[in-house]
């Protein structure tokens, strides 16, 4: 069963603080891992992708990726009210032993940035 | 400029009438997927397509159909809607990605079709 986990929250961070959020995947092989940004009735846009152990910073975003602990994270620094969304992580595993993957997605973190 | 439509972006239908939530892409992408979108369960895929012809099950099928006859259409069809159809639904392609291989498949999302059906 491939398996992509995320703390429901809701998470709630003033303004200007760093919010983190996580995400576990039960596939040791994937490679490709990917954090979706969607407002409430909008379809999910990509905000980051991360392939390689380690950090992967993107202006206010930060990528975590550790595969030995099938871990990976994002953070947001001096967060804004805009951030406000649900977040959802998403990870390439393979199907059905099919050696091309597809995405599977977690159920999403719900974010509240509050001024 | 590259983008996936979905049209209708809104429908409200009726038990057992048969309708169709078409999509299209302009970026060459192999890879088409459908998913949908419910309160407490996240993105749920339906169906995909790795390539023209080649369709497969995700993890909700059940009374759904679709094809994949031209690289840039995916069509979603329900035979005969029912109330438990009442959703959101995305339309989504990507390139394909070998799993575990290193490449990757940032998928690029329609936006949506909400779906009523009484």
């Amino acid at each position: 069963q491939k398996e992509v986990e995320q703390n429901s929250g809701p998470l709630s961070v003033p303004e200007g603080a760093i919010a983190s959020l996580n995400c576990t995947y039960s596939d040791r092989v994937s490679q490709s891992f990917f954090w979706y940004r969607q407002y409430s009735g909008k379809s999910p846009e990509l905000i980051m992708s991360i392939y390689s152990n380690g950090d992967k910073e993107d202006g206010r975003f930060t990528a975590q990726l550790n595969k030995a602990s099938q871990y990976v994270s994002l953070l947001i620094r001096d967060s804004q009210p805009s951030d406000s969304a649900t977040y959802l992580c998403a990870v390439n595993m393979s199907h059905r032993g099919s050696t091309l993957g597809r995405l599977y997605f977690g159920r999403g973190t719900q974010l509240t940035v509050w001024p | 400029e590259a983008q996936v439509t979905q049209n209708p972006r809104y429908l409200i239908t009726v038990t057992g009438k048969k309708l169709t939530v078409t999509c299209s892409q302009n970026m060459n992408h192999e890879y088409m997927s459908w998913y949908r979108q419910d309160p407490g369960l996240g993105l749920r895929q339906i169906y995909y397509s790795m390539n023209v012809e080649v369709t497969d099950k995700g993890d909700v099928p059940e009374g759904y159909k679709v094809s994949r006859k031209e690289k840039r259409n995916f069509p979603l069809i329900l035979e005969s809607p029912s109330p438990n159809q009442t959703s959101l639904y995305f339309c989504a392609s990507s390139t394909s990605g070998l799993a575990g291989g290193g490449t990757y498949n940032e998928q690029f999302f329609g936006p949506g079709t909400r779906l009523t059906v009484l």
